[in-house]
């Protein structure tokens, strides 16, 4: 079955910074990748998501990349703030189903 | 607004109760799931549910059981409590025909002592 890491564990970034996050994954049926970010006692939320057959996808100051061949997809937030501070968390699945949940890591974005 | 919600948000019991934790979402979504979270393991699949009277066995299904009468709703319940499943359980929904994204609940804190 589907296997994802994430790393690292724990990022911690000065605000203004960038952030990388990285997730790789072992089934290559695997087509699309979401990820999200859980504030402190809440749920997760997606904040972005993207396909396999799509390289890049941006959003204001977020934006992944993936890698096919490589198998693995990567978070980037630029100009971090300290409401960026949570955990996040990427997935693999196959047309939505059965999601596989990487570890998580935690973000800290200090002022 | 149409939402997914989780009751109760935080419940104690003891080795071997059975426990019912509800999930409700008005989305009209097809697709139902139930995880849990635990440190070191991020979100685990518990049951997940494509639609009325269908379910599915997740990756970590022993001890738990769901049924699906309805679009609404998918309950879990615990057959018979056990500290292993002290844990935060979320439920997500999806609306399935290729829409993917899982939106997820707020969570129940589960203690079992």
């Amino acid at each position: 079955g589907e296997n994802v890491e994430q790393h690292p564990s724990t990022l911690s970034v000065q605000e203004g910074d960038s952030a990388v996050i990285k997730c790789t994954y072992s089934d290559s049926a695997s087509n699309y990748f979401p990820w999200y970010k859980q504030e402190l006692g809440k749920g997760p939320q997606l904040i972005i998501d993207i396909r396999s057959n799509v390289g890049e996808k941006k959003d204001q100051r977020i934006a992944v990349t993936l890698n096919k061949t490589a198998k693995h997809f990567s978070l980037h937030i630029t100009e971090t703030q300290p409401e960026d501070s949570a955990v996040y968390f990427c997935a693999a699945s196959i047309y939505g189903q059965n999601f596989v949940f990487g570890p998580g890591t935690r973000l800290s974005v200090l002022p | 607004d149409a939402e997914i919600t989780q009751s109760p948000r935080h419940k104690i019991t003891e080795t071997g109760r059975q426990v019912t934790l509800a999930c409700h979402q008005t989305w009209n979504h097809n697709n139902m799931f139930w995880y849990r979270q635990d440190l070191g393991h991020g979100l685990r699949l518990i049951h997940y549910s494509y639609g009325v009277q269908d379910t599915n066995k997740g990756e970590v299904s022993d001890g738990y059981s769901v049924s699906r009468s309805n679009t609404e709703d998918l309950p879990l319940t615990l057959e018979s409590a056990a500290s292993s499943q002290t844990s935060v359980y979320f439920c997500a929904s999806s609306e399935g025909q290729g829409r993917d994204t899982q939106y997820f609940g707020p969570g129940t804190r589960l203690t079992v002592l």
